[in-house]
């Protein structure tokens, strides 16, 4: 099947700072990914949805200012948190499709924990 | 928008026995239901998933079915294995390109 990679697996970082998460697709090209964010014990929140080349398309609530997200190939999106706060510790799962041309499948990464102290 | 429901939240079997985990979808326009497996600390894997234009789909022990006019389909696991516990989701789309919404999962538990 399909290869999804993230890194980093998890990170912590100070409260304030800013981390970058990167999405890429190993073995496929995938002209949209996701980001999903899940807290314990709860199911995957669609943060937003980003095709390459052009600007995310965020979910209601999810703000575009905190949460950068940039799709410049089509095997690589980023996610970055931007001024984090322990609030914003969860785990975020990116997937990548084919899309149209390859099927409606979605694979997912690996995840990365973030935890913000 | 599309509103998943899944049930039950948790379930507890003896290995060998069957686990059935139903799901609700709300939005008619929804074509794709996949299933992810996750286990602890990783990421979902998908393990089986069905279009709208099929009934039902087997793999090996698992096997999901689909009905449109009622909008639920579900996932069967035959001759549980310790080693399916773990959290499943369902899941639906509109179809390719498009975001999955997902249900709240299903915590099973298979015991030897």
């Amino acid at each position: 099947g399909a290869v999804v990679s993230q890194h980093p697996s998890r990170v912590i970082c100070k409260s304030g700072t800013s981390v970058k998460i990167e999405c890429r697709s190993l073995d496929f090209q995938a002209t949209t990914m996701f980001w999903y964010r899940q807290f314990p014990k709860q199911s995957l929140m669609l943060m937003a949805t980003s095709n390459e080349g052009s600007k995310a398309t965020y979910e209601q609530g999810v703000e575009k200012d905190k949460f950068l997200i940039n799709h410049a190939s089509l095997t690589l999106s980023t996610l970055t948190v931007t001024s984090a706060h322990p609030e914003d510790s969860s785990f975020y799962i990116c997937s990548a499709t084919p899309g149209t041309s390859g099927g409606n499948e979605q694979f997912f990464g690996p995840g990365t924990r973030l935890t913000v102290l | 928008g599309e509103n998943v429901e899944q049930h039950p939240s948790t379930l507890s079997v003896q290995e060998g026995d069957s686990a059935v985990i139903k799901c609700t979808y709300s939005d008619s326009a929804s074509n794709y239901f996949p299933w992810y497996k996750q286990e602890l600390g990783k990421g979902p894997q998908l393990i089986i998933d069905i279009r709208s234009n099929v009934g039902e789909k087997k793999d090996q022990r698992i096997a999901v079915t689909l009905n449109k006019t009622a909008k639920h389909f579900s996932l069967h696991i035959t001759e549980t294995q310790p080693e399916d516990s773990a959290v499943y989701f369902c899941a639906a789309s509109r179809g390719a390109g498009t975001a999955l919404i997902f249900g709240k999962g299903t915590t099973l538990s298979v015991s030897s």
